[in-house]
């Protein structure tokens, strides 16, 4: 969906490095998400928001912390990053109504050696 | 405990026959079902949605079947095309005050042939 963009779509690095995912969206949701996906997983839900002043943690929330500059801007870090957090990344965004589809990015791919 | 599972990693279908998707799920709170499809290097992307208090919903080609008291929803795709070979997702959803949270299944590959 190029509503919801994110940056880097790829990215290498090292043990111990502190990474940054960003996902921006000109889709106009209040809610953004950030999954994770492993191979032969489904997506786990790392950490949402409502809007600006509201963050919560996912399944999945070792490990991570969020920031949510704006109502259009959602970013992941990993202060630390480990091997066994290499993965796919997703953000994605809703709208304020409930039970209304999420809409993905097309995703991160983040390999930690 | 996976509460959404998707037991086919992977189903081949001829083009022009239907396609059925299967998902089980086993927390009786899921109020929302949704199916999303997901090539290569892409996002997922929404492809339909039902409703607890529905046990079908159809969108052109596709069919999403719920039967809650066996707690299992199905997609049916009628007739299968090419460009349908791709990752599909289930997902369910709980009220649970003001959340929304998804939980995934692992998905089934689809694969549409000639």
């Amino acid at each position: 969906d190029a509503d919801v963009t994110q940056t880097p779509r790829n990215r290498i690095t090292k043990t111990g490095k502190r990474i940054m995912l960003e996902c921006s969206q000109t889709k106009g949701h209040d809610r953004m998400y950030w999954y994770r996906q492993d191979p032969g997983l489904g997506l786990q839900l790392i950490y949402y928001s409502f809007d600006v002043k509201d963050i919560n943690k996912g399944e999945i929330s070792d490990g991570y912390s969020v920031s949510r500059q704006a109502q259009a801007k959602f970013s992941l870090s990993l202060e630390s990053a480990i091997p066994n957090q290499t993965a796919l990344y997703f953000c994605a965004t809703s709208d304020l109504n409930s039970n209304q589809p999420q809409h993905f990015g097309d995703g991160t791919r983040l390999s930690i050696l | 405990d996976q509460q959404v599972k998707q037991n086919s990693p992977s189903l081949s279908v001829q083009e022009g026959r239907i396609s059925i998707l299967n998902c089980d799920y086993t927390n009786s709170m899921f109020d929302y079902f949704l199916w999303y499809k997901k090539y290569p290097a892409e996002g997922p992307t929404f492809l339909i949605s039902i409703s607890s208090i529905k046990d079908k919903n159809e969108d052109g080609r596709f069919t999403v079947f719920l039967n809650k008291s066996a707690k299992h929803l199905s997609l049916h795709i009628v007739p299968s095309q090419p460009g349908d070979s791709a990752v599909y997702f289930c997902a369910a959803s709980a009220p649970e005050g003001n959340t929304d949270k998804l939980i995934f299944g692992t998905g089934t590959r689809l694969q549409v042939f000639p």
